[in-house]
């Protein structure tokens, strides 16, 4: 497959852990892009990564961060978890930096579940 | 404040029918605006954006600033159209603001 791809598919957890999401983007993609899914809030943008640097941020929690790494996968770190966490993490990647001249083709996400 | 409202969750059109997913949003700039689909099953991916001006599977979105509006239209709906439709803009810093969604049903 080679399309995007995060690990794992789903992970159960429980409140004031921590957890790890990894998405590796399409061969060629130098931009990834994370995204929250929960039924209150919908799709929210949390932040955006090009070519190893943080190119824009939109909602996302001080307890949590991300990196992109040299190979270009890049990981979520999910901090001091809340109920709230719970959620459907998507990854996205496109070729270049900016959304709009590059589509983003989305991963089929990481389902968190923190008890 | 910047907001993509998607007034309906859910949309039940029967097969022949037109379609128009309604999406409203609220930007102090010039938007750059999207349709996104989820097909059951499936990842999300791009239907059509605006500056494209193209039309996809016979959907086609037309940006009307003085309305504030990006309506998806389709003028005779098919059942593989039955999916989850996401409206989405890009700001200026290339923060992307998404919908809540539409499910559309269209009915045999």
């Amino acid at each position: 497959d080679s399309g995007v791809t995060q690990t794992p598919k789903h992970l159960i957890t429980a409140t004031g852990q921590r957890v790890t999401l990894r998405c590796s983007p399409r061969s060629g993609d130098l931009s990834v892009y994370w995204y929250q899914q929960s039924l209150d809030q919908g799709l929210q943008f949390l932040i955006q990564y090009y070519n190893g640097e943080e190119r824009a941020k939109g909602n996302i929690l001080e307890r949590f961060s991300a990196q992109q790494f040299p190979d270009l996968h890049s990981e979520l770190n999910l901090s001091s978890l809340e109920l709230g966490d719970s959620a459907l993490y998507f990854c996205a990647s496109s070729r270049g930096g900016r959304a709009d001249y590059n589509e983003q083709f989305f991963g089929p996400g990481t389902r968190l579940t923190v008890l | 404040a910047q907001r993509v409202t998607q007034p309906e969750k859910l949309l039940s059109v029967f097969k022949g029918a037109p379609v128009e997913l309604k999406c409203n949003y609220s930007y102090s700039g010039s938007p750059e605006l999207f349709w996104y689909v989820q097909y059951s099953r499936q990842r999300l991916q791009l239907l059509l954006r605006h500056i494209s001006r193209e039309s996809i599977k016979g959907f086609t979105a037309d940006l009307n600033k003085g309305e504030t509006s990006f309506h998806l239209k389709k003028p005779f709906a098919q059942e593989e159209d039955s999916a989850m439709y996401y409206c989405a803009l890009r700001t200026r810093d290339d923060k992307i603001i998404f919908g809540k969604g539409t499910r559309l049903h269209i009915l045999p």
